[in-house]
């Protein structure tokens, strides 16, 4: 089983400013298989990034994804409101699916 | 655009069984695997179960199986997951999702609750 693990547990920023999120796996995995999706209060899951970097429909382009191996980054270039959310990174590429422990992404 | 409805959660006692249902419109049911993801209070995501757009395989979690049954109803576009035996630890928000193995989880239904408790 693929275990992710993501950091850092919190962060805590101001609306503008350059958010970056880390998703490490237990082994090498194929990044065709590692998406990420965005999670607020109340609210089902929503889909992001797949494929590591490519983004999914009616993501706005400040979302951007990358990595290989076994680090992966998901990057907010400006943090916008609706922005401050949990992220969760998932390895989709075999059963059993797995999912990071997520990241919140706070006001400072 | 993708629709997922999902309906059948509530309180249930520990020991006692649930049957979720989710009704799936705006993309060709048939071809795609569905999941079932929950999500205790305050906790993480995690995949309770899948199946393919045939039916030909399924997929379950440690943690229910041999407990939970996932199926699917092509002709009538519609994923179901028969619960048995729950216990506390299965009170979580359930989220029917399409997508699975090899393909990402696209499309979320809005959750339905199951609470086990006395």
């Amino acid at each position: 089983e693929i275990v992710l693990t993501q950091s850092p547990g919190t962060l805590c920023l101001s609306p503008g400013e350059r958010a970056t999120l880390s998703c490490r796996a237990s082994q090498s995995v194929s990044s065709s298989y590692l998406g990420w999706y965005q999670q607020k209060p109340g609210q089902a899951p929503r889909l992001l990034i797949y494929g590591a970097s490519s983004r999914a429909t009616g993501i706005p382009d400040r979302f951007s994804g990358s990595g290989s191996g076994t680090d992966f980054t998901l990057t907010i270039s400006r943090l916008e409101p609706e922005d401050f959310a949990v992220y969760y990174c998932q390895y989709y590429g075999s059963s059993p699916l797995t999912f990071g422990g997520g990241t919140k992404v706070e006001i400072k | 655009e993708v629709q997922l409805l999902e309906s059948g959660g509530g309180l249930v006692q520990p020991g006692g069984s649930l049957r979720l249902s989710c009704v799936a419109s705006g993309f060709t049911f048939k071809s795609h695997t569905m999941t079932w993801v929950r999500q205790a209070p305050g906790k993480g995501l995690e995949r309770v179960s899948g199946i393919t757009g045939s039916s030909g395989s399924t997929y379950y979690a440690d943690s229910v199986q041999g407990r939970f049954t996932i199926s699917r109803d092509n002709s009538k576009n519609m994923l179901s997951l028969q619960m048995s035996s729950l216990r506390a630890e299965d009170t979580a928000v359930y989220y029917c999702v399409k997508g699975g193995t090899g393909t990402p989880l696209d499309s979320w239904g809005q959750g339905t609750l199951v609470t086990v408790s006395s």
